[in-house]
């Protein structure tokens, strides 16, 4: 069964600390990745997807197939990315396989 | 561009009410979802529809039902409301044209069961 894991439910770090959101899949194909997050009171917004290989708000995701990872990254912490963040890979049926998600929370 | 727009944003219910909550999208998107989300589980699907006048079961289906009667809207019913259907509600929709697409959502429904 196609699966997401996000095996931190949550993570607090510093601002200015680096941050990585890990994300492992189980996909027999080759799925679409996207990150998506949601700040406090506002609706899932899409953050990233690794098609386009962009930088968003400072954070990245590589996909490794390898290791069936996308883990998201930034090297430079903010308070305004505290939220929850949900790796989300979208199978051929155009179905969006949902992580927990990752509850971030940036200190001062 | 209004997106997604779910009604009601809140709701309170009692135990065995019904309810409907709407879906309005204005992207002319064929796929739509309505997922629940709950602490530490992230979203869960209830149900989805890939196009006007078809639906079909997610992941959580019991104690709901759903109907896309117009392409644009797609209605979450709760005929006899649980306190366990107590949860955030979201809509979202997605374009099947091209391989790379985003899920716009809707802002949520607090609903709450007592």
């Amino acid at each position: 069964a196609q699966r997401v894991t996000q095996p931190e439910k949550l993570l607090s770090v510093f601002k200015g600390a680096p941050v990585e959101l890990k994300c492992n899949y189980s996909y027999s194909g080759s799925p679409e990745l996207f990150w998506y997050v949601q700040y406090s009171r506002q609706r899932l917004q899409l953050l990233l997807r690794h098609i386009s290989r962009e930088s968003i708000k400072g954070f990245t995701a590589d996909l490794n197939k390898g290791e069936t990872s996308f883990h998201l990254k930034k090297p430079f912490a903010q308070e305004e990315d505290s939220a929850m963040y949900y790796c989300a890979p979208r199978d051929s049926n155009y179905q969006l396989i949902w992580g927990a998600g990752t509850k971030l929370i940036i200190k001062p | 561009n209004a997106g997604v727009t779910q009604t009601p944003k809140f709701r309170v219910l009692k135990t065995g009410q019904s309810m409907t909550l709407l879906c309005a999208q204005d992207m002319n998107h064929e796929y739509m979802y309505w997922y629940r989300q709950d602490p530490g589980m992230g979203l869960r699907l209830i149900h989805y529809s890939v196009g006007e006048g078809t639906t079909a079961k997610g992941e959580v289906p019991d104690g709901y039902n759903v109907s896309r009667l117009k392409k644009q809207n797609f209605l979450l019913g709760l005929e006899s409301a649980a306190p366990s259907q107590t949860s955030v509600y979201f809509c979202a929709s997605i374009t099947s044209r091209g391989t790379d697409t985003e899920a716009f959502f809707g802002q949520g429904t607090r609903l709450t069961v007592v």
